[in-house]
């Protein structure tokens, strides 16, 4: 099952830009996370957000979440080249121990 | 050093030589999970286990076994691999029982089965 759906797929900006990536997600949840990952290396957590929240943020980073909607957005302000990863959005379905992971953005952030 | 490590990182094997993958955090990590990684598909859970002797089927276990015998390791068996099976394996534990928190993942094991 498909829980969290990023969009755009690619993204590529310059250096001083800003990103924006979008995550959609079909069941209701405790909290929406964020992930990184640099070409082949293991994802690493930016951000956690929880279903009561609406926003926040961590130094570059805003995350909002828009829980009538389903939808939560990532923004990275003022990228720079070492920001060019893939981005995934994870969702942990109520009630399960599961945590489901979108096909993620992939960011490149030319110099 | 925090960790999750996995072994091998990488591994070609043929059909039907059962392999493991093993994984261990020195986190004192409740929660474990695997991940395998595909082209087109994204991160898809294979099974997770949220405590010693407990384990849970993810979205995608066929093929794939696991147990939590101890808390520090949750190794991936695959009793006869498949072709189907090449792909990307990621293991990963998190300090909160179930998938309530952050994970810290391992750096994956690339396997490939002729």
């Amino acid at each position: 099952s498909q829980q969290g759906e990023e969009d755009p797929q690619a993204l590529s900006i310059q250096e001083g830009e800003n990103a924006t990536m979008n995550c959609s997600y079909k069941t209701s949840i405790n909290n929406l996370q964020w992930y990184r990952q640099n070409s082949g290396r293991g994802l690493v957590h930016l951000i956690l957000i929880r279903s009561n929240e609406r926003e926040k943020h961590s130094g570059r980073l805003r995350v909002t979440l828009d829980t009538s909607k389903k939808s939560s957005s990532l923004l990275i302000t003022a990228s720079r080249a070492a920001d060019t990863a893939s981005y995934f959005c994870a969702t942990p379905p109520s009630n399960t121990g599961k945590l489901i992971f979108g096909q993620g953005t992939t960011l490149q952030v030319k110099p | 050093e925090a960790q999750v490590t996995q072994n091998p990182r990488y591994l070609i094997t043929v059909t039907g030589k059962k392999l493991t993958v093993t994984c261990s955090q020195n986190m004192n990590h409740e929660y474990m999970s695997w991940y395998r990684q595909d082209p087109g598909l994204g991160l898809r859970q294979i099974y997770y286990s949220m405590n010693v002797e407990v384990t849970d089927k993810g979205d995608v276990p066929e093929g794939y076994k696991v147990s939590r015998k101890e808390k520090r390791n949750f190794p991936l068996i695959l009793e006869s691999p498949s072709p189907n099976q090449t792909s990307l394996y990621f293991c990963a534990s998190s300090p909160r029982t179930g998938a309530h928190g952050e994970l810290f993942f391992g750096e994956g094991s690339r396997l490939t089965v002729l």
